[in-house]
């Protein structure tokens, strides 16, 4: 158990709709990291935040979107949902921002479907 | 390239060593990692290297780091059936960023 915990667990919708991913880092961590896991993209960085403030942008469609909130949880809200955003996301945590060694922690993500 | 590669597939016997190749991109990559995926399970941090060190031994994980080729390698010692996973390599590019390669699928057969 890495700490990070992530809601849900598995998730199934329709295209075209809008859902929202929890993570809660493990306690102390300031950064929250989003991945996203396909068969054809494999595991692609997604977005950064640390502390509130994003920090880091990596391959993230217009559609989607990310907080992090006073208490260090983050949100990822994916909208406009379309077939081939089904994939795991995962939420990592970290102590600092990345500048150096910076073991990343990952939750067991969300297994998103889109139907 | 602009992508970390690795091979995808590795059978193994239990017992034997297995060695997972990676390739990574920026030369200037001050921390290089081995990630383990098992089925229905996050990423967990196996090892890292730094950049100025040649290797790195952890129990049955040895890590060689080749600068000159961007060449990174895990050797397992003494496989067992517990290792089978998927093993990413994974490098810290100029923006702090964690790039990951596409996964080595270790298979450990008896």
């Amino acid at each position: 158990d890495s700490g990070v915990t992530q809601t849900p667990k598995h998730l199934i919708t329709a295209t075209g709709q809008r859902v929202t991913l929890r993570c809660s880092p493990r306690s102390g961590d300031l950064s929250v990291y989003w991945y996203q896991q396909s068969l054809d993209q494999g595991l692609q960085f997604l977005i950064q935040y640390y502390n509130g403030e994003e920090r880091a942008k990596g391959n993230i469609l217009e559609r989607f979107s990310a907080q992090q909130f006073p208490d260090l949880h983050s949100e990822l809200n994916l909208s406009s949902l379309e077939l081939g955003d089904s994939a795991l996301y995962f939420c990592a945590s970290s102590v600092g921002q990345g500048e150096t060694y910076n073991e990343q922690f990952f939750g067991p993500g969300t297994r998103l479907t889109v139907l | 390239g602009e992508d970390v590669e690795q091979s995808l597939f590795l059978s193994v016997r239990e017992g034997d060593s297995s060695v997972i190749n990676c390739t990574y991109t920026d030369s200037s990559s001050t921390y290089l990692y081995w990630y383990k995926q098992e089925p229905g399970a996050g990423l967990q941090l196996l090892t890292y290297i730094f950049s100025n060190m040649d290797m790195k031994q952890d129990q049955r994980l040895t890590v060689l780091l080749n600068k000159k080729d961007k060449h990174l390698s895990l050797r397992i010692a003494d496989t067992q059936t517990g290792d089978s996973a998927i093993y990413f390599c994974a490098e810290i590019l100029y923006d702090y960023k964690l790039s990951f390669g596409a996964g080595t699928t270790v298979t450990v057969r008896a």
